[in-house]
């Protein structure tokens, strides 16, 4: 049971290129959800998925698209990478509903630094 | 929407002392509020967490209190020790179709030998 992991672990892009980074679950999990993290901030959620086939924006969702063509796979993609988005990404994954369904649990990150 | 503000950024203690982190949560409607812990280059991870049905939590070492009249909520961990080093964040959702969670900047705990 890997619970949630992320690939790749380390990206450098230049301006302008675009990548996808990829998240999966093996803990069948409804929801999904992928943060940014950057220095001396918290995690802020860029975007989210509810359920396979299902997507909806955050906190920050510009420049960034998602897709969850299976249940196990999220998937967050930078069309046309900026300098901003040089940062940590964060993957998680929960149960969804309430009670003890709502704890997050998180990948290992990916680091990209855009140039 | 959701604003947290997570106080102090920075707190160091001796190695068996208590250690208290706050953060305050803006949305009346927000009913659950988590508390992560992150060891650098690591992802964090869930340490305790607390309801607004529920007023005080206690796991071992770690609690934590929810003032929700006063919007409030804090971390307390007793007997510090070396691996109690970490940055702790708080967050706080409203459960509406996703638990879409909103963090504090965090607060970098470093305990002294």
């Amino acid at each position: 049971n890997a619970g949630v992991t992320q690939t790749p672990k380390f990206r450098v892009l230049k301006t302008g290129q675009s990548m996808t980074l990829l998240c999966a679950q093996d803990m069948n999990h409804e929801y999904m959800y992928w943060y940014r993290q950057d220095p001396g901030m918290g995690l802020r959620l860029i975007h989210y998925s509810v359920g396979e086939g299902t997507t909806a924006k955050g906190e920050v969702p510009d420049g960034y698209n998602v897709s969850r063509l299976k249940k196990q796979n999220f998937l967050l993609g930078l069309e046309s990478a900026a300098p901003s988005q040089t940062s940590v990404y964060f993957c998680a994954s929960s149960s969804g509903g309430t009670g003890m369904r709502e704890t997050q649990y998180f990948g290992p990150g990916t680091r990209l630094l855009v140039l | 929407g959701e604003n947290v503000e997570q106080h102090p950024s920075t707190l160091s203690v001796q190695e068996g002392d208590s250690a208290v982190i706050k953060c305050t949560y803006s949305d009346s409607a927000s009913n659950y509020f988590p508390w992560y812990k992150q060891e650098l280059g690591k992802r964090p991870q869930l340490i305790i967490d607390i309801r607004s049905n529920v007023g005080e939590k206690k796991d071992q070492r770690i609690a934590v209190t929810l003032n929700k009249t006063a919007k409030h909520f804090s971390l307390h961990i007793t007997e510090t020790q070396p691996e109690d080093s970490a940055v702790y964040f708080c967050a706080a959702s409203a459960y509406q179709g996703a638990q879409k969670l909103v963090f504090g900047q965090g607060t970098r705990l470093t305990i002294n030998p």
